[in-house]
């Protein structure tokens, strides 16, 4: 099980986002990924592997995490960052997805 | 480029059948694995299921197990999923994503097919 915090988070752009992702059990081998997911669109991968950046996302992301505790951060948010954010793991032939954290402009 | 594009989805009665289907271009299907994820209106992601890129191995969330079944034709570089029994709370649109590589992300999602189970 994945716990995501907060719920929602409301910033200003130019602000910095601190995303938390807690797995009920040790996350094997760090696959750990963040996708991004705007109103009406498909999830759109971010992070893989922790803390390696998709093709095309900008540096302003990253990610860092091991064990349980994964954080995905942005450092100064631009308008079109305001979006629901998820996290997922593998684990024993299962894909769980945490429930979410919406990124709202403050 | 890769596309994903489902297909398929409805409004279906409890009980009933509908099958999906989400037809992949732009990569060599037959080396990944190849899932379904889903969600509901207004909630979070919910995995589904996945095939491996031969068809002989399948895994599925315990909420469709029994179920729904997932399986591929290479040949038609397609992923379907066959949904039998339908409940209310299946109503979600269903996404097909491409998965990088074993155990690791989906670097590529369809648009998304909606399914209505509705009396």
């Amino acid at each position: 099980v994945l716990t995501q915090s907060p719920g929602t988070l409301s910033l200003s752009p130019g602000e910095r986002a601190t995303l938390s992702c807690r797995a009920s059990q040790s996350i094997n081998n760090n696959y750990l990924t963040w996708y991004q997911q705007k109103p009406g669109q498909a999830p759109r991968l971010l992070m893989y592997g922790t803390s390696k950046r998709a093709t095309g996302i900008p540096d302003r992301f990253s990610g860092s995490g091991s064990g349980t505790d994964f954080t995905l951060t942005i450092s100064r948010l631009e308008p079109e960052d305001f979006a629901v954010y998820y996290c997922q793991q593998y684990d024993n032939s299962l894909y769980a997805f945490g429930q979410g954290t919406k990124l709202e402009i403050k | 480029q890769v596309q994903l594009v489902e297909s398929g989805g409805g409004v279906v009665q409890p009980g009933r059948s509908l099958r999906l289907s989400c037809a992949a271009s732009g990569f060599i299907f037959s080396n990944y694995d190849m899932h379904w994820v889903r969600q509901a209106p207004g909630e979070g992601l919910e995995w589904v299921a996945v095939v491996s890129p031969s068809g002989d191995a399948r895994s599925y969330a315990d909420s469709v197990r029994g179920r729904f079944s997932i399986f591929r034709d290479n040949s038609e570089n397609t992923v379907y999923l066959q949904m039998n029994s339908l409940k209310t709370e299946d109503t979600a649109v269903f996404y097909c994503a491409k998965q990088r590589a074993r155990f690791d992300a989906f670097d590529f999602w369809g648009q998304g097919t909606l399914v209505a189970v509705s009396s």
